[in-house]
């Protein structure tokens, strides 16, 4: 049973727009969200996370929002940037596990 | 110097066979795990260690022993491999067992043939 999930599976935005990326969430449990980035042939990495009490952290040109009540976090990317065109996974954090999304691939057209 | 580094990189084998992956992480961390990221890319936790300790056991086969044999390094061991084993392995490391982010590996690719 997939508790998170990332329903669009690929993105493609123009070079200097703004991506969004939606995540949402089932179990109202989670107080830790994270998102990370992956290559190819690579591991995830971390990017940016946010704690339940908050509902927006801003770093540098990537800012995640979250939404308690409509279960759904976004990460936002002003201005978008090729070397962005990667995998995107949300996962969500209730007690000492981490739940994965499936991922969404952005493509960044230079 | 890779932080969390994992052995082999790709694995291809034939059915029923016996296969280890292994994963050394050099932050300090007490606390590494397993993933596995299967065909529809979902990305699930296997096991848990804290301390060289099992935290976390998800369903999954009895034919799947991790050892961690210091809280450095946390090996996963499958014994008679099934086609439906063939995925993307993943280990990771985190400072603390709860929240903080997770530092993984670049992935172990195992075929089973």
């Amino acid at each position: 049973d997939q508790q998170v999930k990332q329903n669009s599976p690929s993105l493609s935005v123009q070079e200097g727009r703004i991506s969004i990326l939606n995540c949402d969430y089932t179990n109202s449990m989670f107080d830790y969200f994270l998102w990370y980035k992956k290559y190819p042939a690579e591991g995830p990495t971390f990017l940016i996370s946010i704690s339940s009490i908050k509902d927006k952290n801003e770093d540098g040109r990537f800012t995640v929002f979250l939404n308690k009540s409509a279960k759904h976090l976004s990460l936002h990317i002003v201005p978008s940037q090729p070397g962005d065109s990667a995998v995107y996974f949300c996962a969500a954090s209730a007690g000492n596990q981490f739940y994965f999304g499936t991922g969404t691939s952005l493509t960044v057209i230079p | 110097d890779t932080a969390v580094s994992q052995t082999p990189k790709y694995l291809v084998t034939q059915m029923g066979n016996d296969k280890s992956i292994k994963c050394e992480q050099n932050l300090g961390h007490d606390t590494m795990y397993w993933y596995k990221q299967d065909s529809k890319k979902f990305l699930k936790i296997m096991f848990s260690y804290n301390n060289k300790e099992l935290i976390i056991n998800e369903t999954v086969p009895n034919r799947f022993s991790p050892k961690s044999p210091d809280k450095a390094h946390l090996n996963l061991h499958i014994n008679s491999l099934e086609l439906g084993d063939s995925a993307v392995y993943f280990c990771a490391s985190s400072p603390e067992l709860r929240v903080g982010e997770l530092f993984f590996g670049e992935g172990s690719r195992l075929t089973v043939l």
